[in-house]
This record gives structure tokens, sequence and C-alpha cells, in this order.
């Protein structure tokens, strides 16, 4: 059975980086048929997808996200990443890593998230 | 950026109810619509894909239809574990986008 889970600090101070990992397992990180992403959600912004990676390096990002973002993989690990750079309070959330089907040509249509992490609460205050 | 809407934002229905929530998005996006049931401290689950697919493990009293702008999700008889929220997700554009929530709650 795939498992996903967070890790990282649950207290952020703001203007500091953000960086949560998630690990895989139960199943392969290298599957050719799937991305891992990341998604938030917050009582004021609901659900949002943050990024996606594939694990050759190939990466999707939201670009209406105002703190900027970075998203790795290090496949030896089973393990992918998120950075956010210059957090505020509206960063404040739970922070989900996810599996998605890969879409249609070279593009996130048609994608579906199939695997959660239970998520992980981030708070940005000091 | 493609806004998706669900009505109602709450709904109270008893167990055995038929109950319908509605999806639309601020432009087409064909079939490229997914719903997903989410309980209180848990992640969300995938329900239908595609519009209309259901995902493997999914009871069948959950369905969904619709294309172009407007979605519905269904289930057909309501039980007591479906109390629950249930987001839309389009995969028609990037960045990909989700519905605010349907909250169903026990009338």
């Amino acid at each position: 059975q795939l498992l996903l889970q967070e890790s990282g600090p649950g207290l952020v101070k703001p203007s500091e980086t953000l960086s949560l990992t998630c690990t895989v397992s139960g199943g392969s990180i290298n599957s050719i048929s799937h991305y891992w992403g990341w998604i938030r959600q917050s009582p004021g912004k609901g659900l949002e997808w943050i990024a996606s990676i594939y694990y050759s390096g190939s990466t999707y990002y939201n670009p209406s996200l105002e703190s900027p973002v970075t998203i790795s993989v290090d496949t030896s690990k089973s393990q992918f990443s998120l950075k956010l750079n210059s957090v505020t309070a509206a960063d404040t959330a739970v922070y989900y890593c996810a599996r998605h089907t890969r879409g249609v040509g070279a593009t996130l249509l048609g994608v579906f998230f199939d695997h959660w992490g239970q998520g992980a609460l981030v708070t940005v205050s000091s | 950026d493609i806004q998706m809407t669900q009505s109602p934002s709450s709904l109270s229905a008893c167990v055995g109810d038929r109950v319908t929530i509605t999806c639309r998005a601020s432009q087409s996006i064909s079939t490229y619509l997914n719903w997903y049931q989410q309980k209180p401290g848990r992640a969300p689950n995938l329900l239908i894909f595609a519009a209309s697919s259901l995902q493997s493990g999914v009871p069948s009293r959950f369905s969904g239809s619709g294309s172009g702008t407007d979605f519905t999700l269904t289930i057909s008889s309501l039980q007591p574990e479906d109390f629950a929220s249930y987001y839309c997700q389009q995969s028609y554009s990037r960045p990909l986008s989700f519905g605010q929530g349907t909250k169903l709650e026990i009338k």
C-alpha cells in the first residue's frame, strides 16, 4: 500500500523559509505514470495546489502563489521536498503531499490526486 | 486562472436521501473534473475522476456527470459515513484549482 508522510517544522517565523519533506513508501517514486505534488489547505483559501514534480526533476508550479516556491526530488531517499521563501501569516495552512497521475503530453491535462499524505500543520508566527 | 464554484456551500440531509452537489467552472473544462471527499482531520480522498469515472474502491452510490462548465456529484442513498465535505477540482489548465467545498451534514 502506497503511503506518503509529510515531515518538517510546525512553526516558522515570518520572512523565513518553510521547508517540508514527503517520504514515499510502499511504492516507487520512480513511477513513469505519476507526478508528486504539494497542496495546502487553509480556512481562508481552501485547497490550493502549490507545485508538482516528476522523478526526473520536471516541475510544474502554481504561478499564483505569492511566496517563491521550490520543489525538488531525491529518488535515492524516496523523498520530495517543498520550500517556500519569505513566508507570511497567509502561508499558515495544513500542507499535504500527494501523488497524481501523469497528464496528457507535457501538461497537467486530466490529472487527479489518488494518494495523499495525512497532512502537516504549519503555522507562520513570530 | 479557472475558478471553480460549488453549490450549495452546506447541505443538511438524512440517511437514505438522494443528494446532488453542483460544481461550475468559470470556463469550459471539457470533462477534466474530479471529485474528492474529506472528513474532519483527514486528507481528501478521490471519489470520481474525469467527471464520471468511479475511483477503485468507491461505493457505487457515488456518481458524477457533466461536461463543459457544469458538473454534478450525486449520492444515491446517503449512508452515515458519507457526512463529510466534498470538493471538485479541475485539471484542464494550470494552475490546478479546487472548489470551495460543500459540507454535508446530518439533518
